[in-house]
């Protein structure tokens, strides 16, 4: 089945701690995005990538690093810069560049900082 | 700077209620306009709009888009429990990825 998985669905960690939450597809997709979400807040873009090894900041870019060394695969990680990572993050991804309402979401992943 | 806005923030119904949730827009390079049902996880896809007038019909569902008052509905009739949950517009821009509006949730009571 085709489809998006990201990995692990619960994450918790220590303030001051690194963490990467994965991402992989095997729709042969070649744009995918990271969102995040907040209570009464709909989903923020982080970052984005059209294209293997080519990667854009999103809105609140600040505090998360991305790859996109192959193209099934975007991890995302939540650096100790991020002032309040605790959130639920969701990946997508569109079968080609600039058609993102195309996209498919993964299940995400809940971070929390404790 | 590019602005979705959904209204209400949230909403609660009894089984049996028609819902209106709205989402107005103003964006540039406008392609299509999208709404999203997200429960627990993933949001799942309801519809795509890029026509103005042209109603989309799911079951109880229904949408419609008005491009020159930057503007969408969505419709829920005869709503049950199951309806309970976010509704999410997003609107496709140019080559960029999808500007979402901060979603209406939705509680049905029975």
């Amino acid at each position: 089945d085709g489809g998006i998985t990201q990995s692990p669905k619960y994450l918790f960690r220590k303030e001051g701690q690194n963490v990467t939450l994965s991402c992989e597809q095997n729709l042969n997709h070649d744009a995918m995005y990271w969102y995040r979400q907040d209570p009464g807040q709909g989903l923020r873009l982080i970052y984005y990538s059209q294209i293997v090894n080519d990667f854009q900041k999103g809105d609140i870019a600040e505090g998360y690093s991305v790859s996109r060394e192959k193209k099934e695969s975007f991890p995302l990680t939540v650096t100790s810069a991020q002032k309040n990572p605790t959130a639920f993050y969701l990946c997508a991804s569109s079968i080609e560049r600039g058609r993102s309402a195309e996209a498919f979401f993964g299940q995400g992943t809940r971070l929390t900082v404790v | 700077e590019d602005k979705v806005v959904q209204s209400p923030l949230s909403l609660v119904v009894h089984e049996g209620d028609t819902v209106t949730l709205n989402c107005s827009y103003e964006v540039t390079n406008f392609r299509s306009l999208l709404w999203y049902k997200q429960e627990k996880k993933a949001p799942t896809f309801l519809f795509m709009l890029t026509s103005s007038g042209i109603e989309k019909k799911s079951g109880r569902l229904s949408s419609i888009l008005d491009k020159k008052e930057l503007f969408s509905i969505l419709n829920i009739t005869a709503t049950q429990t199951g309806d309970s949950a976010i509704y999410l517009c997003a609107v496709e821009k140019g080559n960029t990825p999808l500007v979402f509006g901060k979603g209406t949730r939705l509680s049905v009571i029975a």
